[in-house]
């Protein structure tokens, strides 16, 4: 067990529609990472904050945003979805900005029919 | 940029022999370097990592991977494969900022 929780395990949406995945880091970690991992692309990153503050975005589509809150849980959130967004939503946390140590959740399965 | 590269999409040993698993990266500055494992239906978990201190580094379950700057590389090594070392393997590589480039996977394959 990482320490960090994703929720929900897993997702069946219909194409057009919205969904919010949720993580809490380990504890005391200030960092949340988002990554997408589907068979096409792999595993890639989507974005990161720091206690609160977006600090860097990789190959996040528009329709995708997140953001990290007082308390420090994260949510993905996904809109106007389409049959390619299905794939494991992972998040991750560190304890720092480094990333020497990152840890990640078991995931979020997406599936959009 | 950042690039990783493995070789082989998948890997097939006999439980017991040897575990080669390649890297080979890419990258203008110092990396940090990776091996994640993926067991089915699981999240990532690091092996170990490469953080420019000792080049042979050693992790969880017997693995161990040895950075060579003059080859660009950061194979995964384990002496006896056990039949539950069967999982997907990740390369990854960053500079130092959380933000990680995967490779394309390696699923590593144990037989009895």
């Amino acid at each position: 067990d990482s320490g960090v929780t994703q929720t929900p395990k897993h997702l069946i949406t219909a194409t057009g529609q919205r969904v919010t995945l949720r993580c809490s880091p380990r504890s005391g970690d200030l960092s949340v990472y988002w990554y997408q991992q589907s068979l096409d692309q792999g595993l890639q990153f989507l974005i990161q904050y720091y206690n609160g503050e977006e600090r860097a975005k990789g190959n996040i589509l528009e329709r995708f945003s997140a953001q990290q809150f007082p308390d420090l849980h994260s949510e993905l959130n996904l809109s106007s979805l389409e049959l390619g967004d299905s794939a494991l939503y992972f998040c991750a946390s560190s304890g720092d900005l480094s990333g020497n140590t990152i840890y990640f959740g078991e995931g979020s399965w997406l599936t959009v029919v | 940029a950042q690039s990783v590269t493995q070789l082989g999409s998948h890997v097939s040993v006999s439980e017991g022999a040897l575990v080669l698993l390649r890297c080979n990266y890419s990258s203008s500055v110092p990396p940090y370097l990776f091996w994640y494992v993926q067991y089915p239906n699981q999240g990532l978990q690091l092996l170990l990592k490469y953080t420019s201190a000792a080049t042979l580094v050693k992790g969880i379950n017997g693995f161990e991977a040895e950075f060579k700057k003059s080859e660009t590389s950061f194979h995964l090594t384990k002496p006896s494969a056990h039949m539950s070392d069967a999982a997907e393997y990740f390369c990854a590589v960053s500079r130092n900022t959380g933000k990680l480039i995967f490779g394309q996977g390696t699923t590593l394959q144990v037989k009895p």
